[in-house]
């Protein structure tokens, strides 16, 4: 059973940059699967933000298109994300997910979730 | 984008209780909707896609339905482990978008 791992600094100042790894164990990143992020703000509902597919090819929001970017790194079986130039809008729980297979629901196997506070 | 609109936002509800929460798209997006069950302060979970695959382990008591624009789950017999927001999705097109979730809670 594949399990999902976020890791990464919980607090980031405003304007600077976030960086999240996921962790993949019990699987391989190499497999016909979109890994994914979404996030949540405090209180409010979820936000897709991206995936990326082992080769390399990815898909963003374009909501966070200008800041973001997602790549794998299949030698540490593990997926990351950096968002730039973080506001307090950014602060939320950051999730990482993989998908059910390709073409199906993105969202079938969750990690735990990491809170990233944007503040100084 | 494609816009995905729950309603109600919140159903109050008994235990025993059968509700139908409903999930509509700005535009058709064929069968491609997937329900995610949220707990508070817990990680979402996938309940269950419009083809009416459950995923493993998720009981009977939830059915799905509809296609196009207009999608509904039903939880049948309310029990006290369902009370959660649940939360549909789309996936027919890039960027994937969600509702912002109907709440069920307890009458």
């Amino acid at each position: 059973q594949v399990q999902l791992q976020e890791s990464g600094p919980g607090l980031v100042k405003p304007s600077g940059t976030l960086s999240l790894t996921c962790g993949v164990s019990g699987g391989s990143v190499k497999t016909n699967n979109w890994w994914s992020w979404v996030r949540q703000s405090p209180g409010q509902g979820l936000e897709w933000i991206g995936d990326v597919f082992h080769t390399g090819s990815s898909h963003y929001n374009p909501s966070l298109m200008s800041r973001l970017s997602i790549s794998v790194d299949r030698s540490k079986n593990q997926f990351s994300l950096t968002l730039t130039s973080v506001t307090a809008a950014d602060t939320a729980v950051y999730y990482c997910a993989r998908d059910i297979g390709v073409g199906g629901v993105p969202h079938a196997v969750w990690g735990q979730g990491i809170l990233v506070t944007v503040s100084s | 984008d494609i816009q995905m609109t729950q309603s109600p936002p919140t159903l109050s509800a008994s235990l025993g209780d059968r509700v139908t929460l409903t999930c509509r798209a700005s535009q058709s997006i064929g069968t491609s909707l997937a329900w995610y069950q949220q707990k508070p302060g817990k990680v979402p979970t996938f309940v269950l896609y419009v083809t009416s695959h459950l995923q493993s382990g998720v009981p009977s008591k939830f059915s799905v339905s509809g296609s196009g624009t207009h999608f509904t789950l039903t939880i049948y017999s309310l029990q006290p482990d369902d009370f959660a927001t649940y939360y549909c999705q789309q996936y027919h097109s890039y960027p994937w978008t969600f509702g912002q979730g109907t709440k069920v809670e307890i009458k």
